[in-house]
């Protein structure tokens, strides 16, 4: 069946330092990917998404570029700010279904 | 706009108890969802409603959980009886067409 794996955190910068967040997917067909993000004591927030390959999508600094050969939509951000503290969850959902599968999240803690 | 709305926050209750968490969605949403989210795991789709009708509970552990949606706005989501696994933050959603969804804040359930 379809599923996402990410990396697994906690991952911890320093603020101004470069992110990346591992995600891979299994999926038939071509499935849109998602980023949400999720702060403390808050809902799930769509991050950004990027619904065919070789998208990018991109939001407050952070990318994401749907790979098909590699299978993967990994996230980036240049300069990671104290405020990017939160679990991201990368998702997918397949063509013509609204249903969502999450990979498990990943923590991110940035210290100043 | 007004999010979807979530009641209550937070519910402890011994095993064997019943409980009922309360979605209200954004206005206009025809398709509303529950979503499960144990700690550390990515949040697990229960059921799926259009308007007042389950479009997907395959997920949904029907010998104790329940939901409904009678007049396709607000939705309820009933556990009886309550397992200590059932411990998780519950999560509503809303979306209208494919604009994405909105995610509630959440119902955070303690079993003990």
């Amino acid at each position: 069946g379809d599923s996402v794996t990410q990396m697994e955190g906690p991952v911890t910068l320093s603020e101004e330092a470069f992110l990346t967040i591992n995600c891979t997917y299994t999926a038939t067909g071509y499935p849109s990917l998602f980023w949400y993000v999720q702060y403390p004591g808050e809902g799930l927030q769509l991050l950004l998404k990027a619904t065919k390959a070789d998208d990018k999508g991109s939001n407050k600094g952070f990318e994401a570029t749907y790979r098909k050969e590699t299978t993967s939509f990994h996230l980036e951000k240049g300069s990671v700010q104290v405020s990017d503290s939160a679990v991201y969850f990368c998702a997918l959902t397949r063509s013509g279904t609204y249903k969502y599968i999450f990979g498990t999240g990943t923590r991110l803690k940035v210290l100043a | 706009e007004a999010g979807v709305a979530q009641s209550p926050r937070y519910k402890i209750i011994e095993k064997r108890q019943s409980v009922a968490f309360w979605c209200n969605p954004i206005s206009g949403h025809a398709t509303l969802y529950w979503y499960q989210q144990i700690l550390g795991q990515g949040p697990k789709l229960l059921i799926q409603f259009q308007n007042n009708g389950v479009v997907d509970d395959s997920q949904l552990p029907k010998d104790r959980f329940s939901a409904e949606r009678l007049k396709g706005v607000d939705s309820t989501l009933k556990i009886q009886p309550a397992k200590l696994e059932d411990s998780a933050v519950y999560l509503c959603a809303s979306s209208h067409a494919q604009d994405g969804y909105t995610f509630g804040s959440g119902t955070r359930l303690t079993v003990v």
